[in-house]
């Protein structure tokens, strides 16, 4: 299994919402990572987790809250989003043995706050 | 990581070689040169990687210049499919848990034209 599976792909949610992103692998990588990308911009790093310990938190606001229950499966759980919130969230993995070369990227949720 | 300035969009016809230029004067001796592809709501995908050699795979060739403040990703045979943004990166490749996360410029939109 070479892959990066994230689901839901589409998730539509209200400002008072609680809803929960899911991203699983299966490749051994014990680094996971959320990105954020807005409409024709980069993608832009939000959290890091190595060895299912949260290692990098890029200012992200509180009503994002990532979790590692395991070294295969990272969850971001949604509260309170905003309208600017929505985006494409991405998911991916990496194992240190690859560096830059070993990142796989799931192909995202579409996320719309409304 | 030393930064990188791409072209913000480019045209190439199909069946042609896409080259697709990177500037990073201040890259520093054990940086190395990535390249990663994004197509319309996907996830990023890597292509290729090197250190100051000429690199070629499947997808594509790599060249870097002798002094390697400069890049150049070759698409020998563009096609429909190679529509994408292309985003070339540099950063030291630790081994370990020493690496720092991949971060995306704004990268470089191939337009394939048929």
């Amino acid at each position: 299994d070479t892959e990066v599976t994230q689901t839901p792909k589409h998730l539509v949610m209200g400002m008072t919402n609680k809803k929960s992103l899911k991203c699983e692998q299966h490749m051994g990588h014990r680094a996971m990572y959320w990105y954020k990308q807005k409409a024709k911009k980069p993608p832009e790093l939000m959290f890091v987790y190595s060895y299912e310990k949260l290692s990098i938190n890029e200012s992200v606001p509180s009503r994002f809250s990532p979790e590692c229950p395991n070294s295969s499966l990272l969850n971001l759980h949604l509260h309170a989003l905003q309208p600017e919130d929505s985006a494409l969230y991405l998911c991916a993995s990496s194992t240190p043995r690859r560096g830059a070369n070993g990142y796989t990227f799931g192909s995202g949720t579409r996320l719309t706050v409304v | 990581d030393a930064k990188t300035t791409q072209p913000p969009s480019m045209d190439c016809a199909e069946g042609r070689a896409a080259n697709l230029p990177c500037n990073h004067s201040t890259i520093s001796g054990n940086e190395y040169v990535y390249w990663y592809r994004q197509i319309h709501s996907q996830g990023p995908q890597y292509i290729i990687h090197g250190l100051k050699n000429n690199e070629t795979n499947e997808m594509a060739s790599l060249i870097i210049t002798e002094d390697r403040k400069s890049s150049t990703l070759i698409l020998p045979h563009a096609t429909l499919r190679d529509t994408a943004v292309y985003y070339c990166i540099v950063r030291v490749n630790r081994g370990g848990s020493g690496n720092t996360p991949l971060v995306f410029g704004k990268g470089t939109r191939l337009s394939v034209i048929a």
